[in-house]
């Protein structure tokens, strides 16, 4: 079956501006995750949702980021008034439990650039 | 703090020959520790995953170990190929914490 997809795979955009970056799961999994990584870093947790449970927001950086999943599916996360330092690659992953060995697969990720 | 420290950072080898990585966790306690391998430009995909009791696994050339009382783990690769050019991540989850701790991983490139 098709595995996570993100779009755009990539994002330039000017300081200042808002981004919203997708990300469709695998049908059927319930956990939804995503992660920033920097250049020469390494995956940064940002977000986590699972089911119809609040999500642990608990890695966001700051409040110019959110993300939203709709309908337990697709998620959508949002970075307003971009800043040059939010350049990263934007990696989703989902997982069809929320057991801490539960498998996460990656999508491609959405690389932004801002400038 | 929880930490995964990954050595060497970069590493080249030739065609054909073995290599092993490293990586050290602080996470506590301890649930399970994965090894995943990232192509450039594509999302990590998971090579292995060990839990407290499994001391070595192994996926086709990828061989992982696991010393939970140390709190290392290594990545041994055998009869390397050109494919295996790629970021290789250490990654180690605590137990009922969702979270994963990433490791900045080791980026190997293989050379005909």
């Amino acid at each position: 079956g098709a595995g996570v997809s993100q779009s755009p795979s990539n994002k330039v955009t000017e300081k200042g501006k808002d981004v919203e970056l997708r990300c469709d799961p695998i049908s059927g999994h319930t956990a939804l995750y995503w992660y920033r990584q920097s250049l020469g870093q390494g995956l940064e947790f940002l977000i986590y949702f699972q089911g119809n449970s609040a999500p642990d927001k608990s890695g966001l950086p700051s409040d110019r980021f959110s993300a939203e999943r709709t309908g337990g599916s697709v998620s959508t996360l949002t970075i307003q008034r971009t800043q040059q330092e939010d350049s990263a690659v934007y990696l989703c992953a989902s997982s069809p439990g929320t057991r801490s060995s539960a498998e996460q697969y990656f999508g491609p990720g959405t690389r932004l650039t801002v400038t | 703090k929880n930490q995964v420290e990954q050595s060497p950072q970069s590493l080249i080898i030739l065609e054909g020959k073995n290599c092993t990585l490293q990586c050290n966790y602080t996470v506590s306690p301890f649930s399970n520790l994965r090894w995943y391998k990232q192509d450039t430009g594509r999302g990590p995909v998971s090579l292995t995953i060990m839990t407290f009791s499994e001391n070595t696994k192994s996926n086709g050339r990828y061989t992982a170990t696991l010393d939970a009382d140390t709190k290392q783990s290594s990545l041994h690769i055998t009869a390397s190929q050109l494919s295996d050019s790629a970021s290789y991540i250490c990654v180690v989850s605590g137990i009922g914490n969702e979270k994963l701790t990433f490791g900045t991983g080791t980026r190997l490139t293989i050379i005909p």
